[in-house]
């Protein structure tokens, strides 16, 4: 079963506008990683928090994590046509884990220009 | 990709036809790991390994094996390949950022069993 739910499925936006994505989760995780995904490519990892942290920054990203409700957000400022990809959270048990990740199925983030 | 080479990149086989795709690294991480995407699905890990001829079970591992006899290949195979193995796979290695795992991923393989 997939560890992480995102919310919403999908999301279209004006540029200059903010996004916000959400993610749920169900066990217990060393931290959360959100990973974007262009049409017809791979990932690629954008953010990592960690279980003590609450909010992390990195340019115009801004990711919360909420341990008590198993939650966490992405937050995209002045989003850009650029930014128009599919978003995933991926959650990392630690411990013997071996790295792996536990994907949510994603929102579509559109930005029109 | 990052050190990351799949292929084939797209093939399209017949039910029941054995499919093997090939994911080579050039970066000497130990850490490998299969993927499938499916629409409603995101990712779903199929296999992973820990080193040369360590190898695991993900969350849907059935209908497929893997192989790694050396450290920068990592193959999948489909023994007998069916129309749900229709997807798009995706090789990732495992680097260290920050003192966590972190992932990066290959360019997938698109795999049509008709």
């Amino acid at each position: 079963s997939q560890q992480g739910e995102e919310d919403p499925q999908a999301l279209s936006i004006q540029e200059g506008e903010n996004a916000t994505m959400n993610c749920s989760y169900k066990t217990s995780i060393n931290n959360l990683q959100w990973y974007r995904q262009n049409s017809g490519r791979g990932l690629v990892h954008l953010i990592l928090i960690r279980s003590n942290e609450r909010e992390k920054h990195s340019g115009r990203l801004r990711v919360t994590l909420d341990t008590s409700k198993k939650s966490s957000s992405l937050l995209i400022t002045a989003s850009r046509a650029a930014d128009t990809a599919s978003y995933f959270c991926a959650t990392d048990a630690g411990g013997t884990s071996y790295g792996k990740l536990t994907f949510g199925q994603g929102t579509i983030l559109t930005v029109h220009p | 990709d990052a050190g990351i080479t799949q292929s084939p990149r797209h093939k399209v086989t017949e039910t029941g036809t054995p499919v093997t795709l090939r994911c080579h690294q050039t970066e000497n991480h130990r850490y490998m790991y299969w993927y499938r995407q499916d629409p409603g699905h995101g990712l779903r890990l199929i296999h992973y390994s820990y080193g040369v001829k360590d190898t695991d079970k993900g969350e849907v591992s059935d209908g497929y094996s893997v192989s790694r006899s050396k450290t920068e290949d990592f193959l999948l195979t489909l023994e007998s390949a069916t129309s749900s193995q229709t997807s798009v796979y995706f090789c990732a290695i495992s680097r260290q950022g920050s003192g966590a795992n972190v992932l990066t991923f290959g360019a997938g393989s698109r795999l049509t069993v008709l």
